[in-house]
């Protein structure tokens, strides 16, 4: 299986900051990469699909980027909704694999 | 609006099985892949298996923990797929989502809230 890391694994920051997330794959995936938001108790939310896009409702300051096997997200400015865990996962290779998740807390 | 809803989570020994159910309304579900995925308490997402849509012969795949243990399957016409759970572990418990591509046509972009599976003596 295709192994995801994640760094950091706990950020702490607060409301207006410009965060960044970092999610590295064992072997490329081109761009088979996506990101969900998940808060506690609750389903994951897709908000990135295919490094970059954006889904439908999701705010423009997330953002996606990188390719091969280096990708990040990006918050340009957190705000209260934005405390969650964010998980990156590869498309590339089933079974689809999941990063270990990085908590973004106060 | 589009909806998946999970159903049949329990308390199971271990060596015993489960079948779980999602139930889909508001899209075309004949025309989606569906996934299940898993979360162990305080534990990151796993992908269980997922089923691929009659365009594609309804092929399986499975995740290796569960792989000869757990068996999709689905009935289009009653907008369900099934996780089947044998020779049930420890290691199972875990809340089940189940997720489809009903949108984008390849990622998990519809997600049911989940339903807990126990697996303890």
């Amino acid at each position: 299986d295709i192994q995801m890391t994640q760094s950091p694994a706990t950020l702490s920051a607060s409301v207006g900051d410009r965060i960044t997330i970092s999610c590295r794959a064992s072997q490329t995936i081109g761009d088979w990469l996506a990101w969900y938001q998940q808060k506690p108790g609750t389903a994951p939310r897709l908000l990135i699909s295919e490094v970059s896009g954006l889904e439908s409702g999701v705010p423009t300051r997330f953002s996606g980027r990188g390719s091969g096997t280096e990708f990040s997200l990006a918050i340009s400015s957190l705000q209260p909704d934005d405390f969650a865990t964010y998980y990156c996962q590869q498309l590339h290779t089933y079974p689809w694999t999941f990063g270990p998740g990085t908590k973004v807390a106060v | 609006e589009e909806l998946l809803v999970e159903s049949g989570g329990g308390l199971v020994q271990p060596g015993g099985s489960l079948k779980l159910s999602c139930s889909a309304s508001g899209f075309s579900f004949s025309g989606s892949a569906l996934h299940w995925v898993r979360q162990a308490p305080g534990k990151g997402l796993e992908c269980v298996g997922r089923i691929r849509r009659k365009g594609e012969n309804y092929a399986t795949e499975y995740g290796a923990s569960v792989k000869g243990r757990f068996t999709i399957s689905r009935d289009d016409s009653k907008k369900t797929a099934y996780l089947q759970m044998n020779n049930l572990i420890l290691e199972d418990t875990a809340v089940y989502f189940c997720a489809g591509d009903f949108l984008s046509g390849l990622y998990m972009d519809v997600w049911g809230k989940g339903t807990t599976v126990t697996v303890s003596s």
